[in-house]
């Protein structure tokens, strides 16, 4: 019965590769979010949906991509990987009605060679 | 812009007994949340406790508390009777749809 769930939870690829993580939530939230967390442990927003709308854009480069298709999920895809990439990005979700407090996913340790 | 402070890179503390980390911010808003999430070194993002910045009451979940100081903008948690699970990383974090993070404090439980 996990709430937020993120595949795979580790990825090991080469420079300039593309790869897809992917968030599943199943506790009816209708906000997800991407973080990414680097060697220093810092947290950072990248990504807001609320209702597969795009909320909260930072300033990420374009080859990056959410893609929400329904409420329950929401994808990262990364174009033409590279060495600063490597980090874990964490999948969180949040419901509006209960403090926005936000539900986070067990991790992505993604590792750019 | 908004930033989260925690100045205490590092602590460490005997079994059973208490400890403080500090956290403070800094935002123009007025109504926001804060949070103090663990992650232990499984990396899951655990919440241990939140705080609503309207609410002049201190949140308590079990062994963890919090002293909110608003005007300072202080919102610091104290574990009473600390446990080895204890043993993580502590984030403080505010905002409302998103969310700005301290930079954490590594907490070690001694036995």
């Amino acid at each position: 019965d996990t709430a937020v769930s993120q595949t795979p939870k580790y990825l090991v690829t080469q420079m300039g590769n593309d790869k897809s993580i992917k968030c599943e939530q199943n506790l009816g939230h209708d906000t997800m979010y991407w973080y990414k967390q680097d060697s220093k442990k810092f947290l950072k927003i990248m990504f807001s949906y609320n209702n597969k709308e795009l909320i909260i854009n930072e300033t990420v480069p374009n080859r990056f991509s959410p893609k929400s298709p329904d409420k329950a999920h929401l994808n990262l895809h990364i174009n033409s990987l590279e060495l600063g990439d490597s980090a874990v990005y964490f999948c969180a979700s949040s419901h509006a009605r209960e403090v926005e407090t936000q539900y986070f996913g067990p991790g992505t340790r993604l590792l750019v060679l | 812009a908004q930033t989260v402070t925690q100045s205490q890179p590092e602590m460490s503390v005997q079994e059973a007994e208490t400890v403080t980390l500090s956290c403070t911010y800094d935002t123009s808003e007025s109504n926001y949340y804060l949070f103090w999430y663990k992650q232990p070194p499984s990396r899951q993002m655990i919440l241990v406790i939140r705080q609503e910045a309207y609410k002049q009451q201190n949140a308590t979940e079990n062994r963890f508390s919090v002293n909110f100081q608003k005007a300072a903008k202080s919102f610091s948690l104290k574990i009473s009777d600390s446990q080895l699970g204890d043993t993580a990383m502590y984030f403080c974090a505010f905002g409302r749809k998103k969310l700005t993070f301290g930079t954490g404090t590594r907490l070690t439980i001694i036995p």
